[in-house]
């Protein structure tokens, strides 16, 4: 049974940082994985989608890693600034329709 | 503007009654869900539907039932079956196979009083 990690929970970093999220999945036997921001109260955005294939997916500040025979992708977020301040979620689809989420990185960006 | 509507945002019922959340996609998309979010637990998927007229349990589905009779539409009733409703409930939809990225609605937040 697929089983989806994210460490840590939450992570305070003053702004201007550079961070890195961390994503670990049980079988690798993947589709894709997407890492997703949400805000309090509010649905989840797509930040980044990687497919099987793909080693990595950059948009702006953001790059996301993946390493299959790991287990493990990582979010590089780049010069972090308080706007960037959500839970961060990765979700791994194993080509069933049941994507499989981890619960959160609670990210806050100190001014 | 493409995207997904869930609707009430908000929604109070009382224990006992039967409550229907509404979710609307004009992306075009073939594949829908109903996700459930608790404090502090992962997404837990309620049902899913891969085509119009088809639909499959996801990992909670007591006490939930769903309907998509029209591509565009697939909404979530819960029933007073479910024990534990009060929640956040999230909509998504893909456009289907290997290569589908999930989009999501802003979802409805559901307390039983």
């Amino acid at each position: 049974k697929q089983e989806v990690t994210q460490i840590p929970a939450a992570l305070s970093v003053p702004e201007g940082e550079n961070l890195v999220l961390n994503c670990s999945f049980t079988d690798s036997a993947i589709y894709n994985l997407q890492w997703f921001r949400q805000d309090p109260g509010k649905g989840l955005t797509s930040l980044l989608l990687i497919q099987s294939s793909q080693r990595e997916q950059t948009s702006g500040r953001l790059n996301a890693s993946l390493d299959k025979s790991s287990g493990r992708s990582t979010l590089y977020i780049a010069a972090s600034q308080p706007g960037d301040s959500a839970t961060y979620l990765c979700a791994v689809d194993s080509g069933t329709y049941k994507y499989i989420f981890g619960t959160g990185t609670r990210l806050k960006v100190l001014a | 503007d493409g995207g997904i509507t869930q609707s009430p945002k908000y929604l109070f019922r009382k224990e006992g009654q039967n409550v229907t959340l509404s979710c609307e996609q004009n992306l075009n998309h073939d594949a829908m869900y109903w996700y459930r979010q608790d404090p502090g637990q992962g997404l837990r998927l309620i049902y899913y539907s891969q085509i119009v007229n088809d639909f499959q349990k996801g990992d909670i589905a007591e006490g939930y039932s769903v309907s998509r009779e029209k591509k565009e539409s697939f909404p979530l009733t819960v029933t007073s079956a479910q024990k534990n409703p009060t929640a956040f409930y999230l909509c998504a939809s893909s456009i289907g196979g290997i290569t589908g990225e999930l989009f999501f609605g802003e979802g409805s937040r559901l307390t039983v009083l």
